[in-house]
């Protein structure tokens, strides 16, 4: 079946400076899409990218990504963390029907001052 | 603005006892979705429905069975509660194709 994959349990970063999280992902579709999804504390996951063009950068509230069909990664990335980053990211992959959004086991971003 | 409404917020029980969370949709979508997110933040898929009819049933114990009215309302009953069924319960809807999944405020199970 599918499957995401984030390596990263817990990532740390110092205010200002760069951050990446990891993204992989097993699938048997052609067509598919891609998300990275952050949940802050006591609220509910939302969405932050969505993906499904192969080699085209997204980028959303100073966050990017791109779609690697040939490494099939989905990595999250941004230049400067901040403080209000601080989360647990989720990235995740949804069939062509959209009836099945499949979830990594999340990676949470702690940024220090 | 929360558009995907979730009942109770949070419930105590007893292993044994019954317990329903609802949850409502005010996106017109037609997807509708459970998820189980444990103590270890694992989200994991439990249910899927577009337009009252399942779509996916995850490998979930029997206990658990979901009930939609209409594509507006997606409930789901625990008929026998075991301690590994603490954890929250969210609730998503979606549209179409490549959706974005749109959480409720999850409803938390404490089972004791």
């Amino acid at each position: 079946g599918d499957s995401v994959t984030q390596t990263e349990g817990l990532v740390t970063v110092t205010e200002g400076l760069p951050v990446k999280l990891n993204c992989t992902y097993q699938t048997t579709y052609l067509t598919i899409a891609f998300f990275w999804y952050v949940q802050y504390l006591n609220e509910a996951p939302q969405v932050l990218l969505k993906s499904s063009t192969d080699n085209k950068r997204t980028e959303h509230q100073g966050f990017h990504a791109t779609l690697h069909k040939s490494s099939s990664s989905f990595h999250l990335q941004k230049s400067s963390a901040q403080l209000s980053d601080s989360a647990l990211y989720y990235c995740a992959l949804s069939d062509p029907g959209g009836y099945k959004v499949v979830f990594g086991s999340g990676t949470r971003l702690l940024v220090s001052p | 603005e929360t558009a995907v409404f979730q009942t109770p917020n949070y419930h105590v029980t007893q292993v044994g006892n019954e317990v329903s969370f609802n949850c409502k949709q005010t996106l017109g979508h037609d997807t509708m979705y459970w998820y189980k997110q444990d103590s270890k933040k694992l989200l994991k898929i439990m249910f899927s429905y577009n337009n009252k009819q399942l779509i996916v049933n995850e490998t979930v114990p029997r206990r658990f069975s979901p009930q939609s009215s209409d594509k507006a309302h997606l409930n789901l009953r625990i008929k026998s509660v075991e301690p590994e069924d603490s954890a929250v319960y969210l609730c998503a809807s979606g549209q179409g194709a490549g959706n974005t999944l749109y959480f409720g405020e999850g409803s938390r199970l404490i089972v004791v």
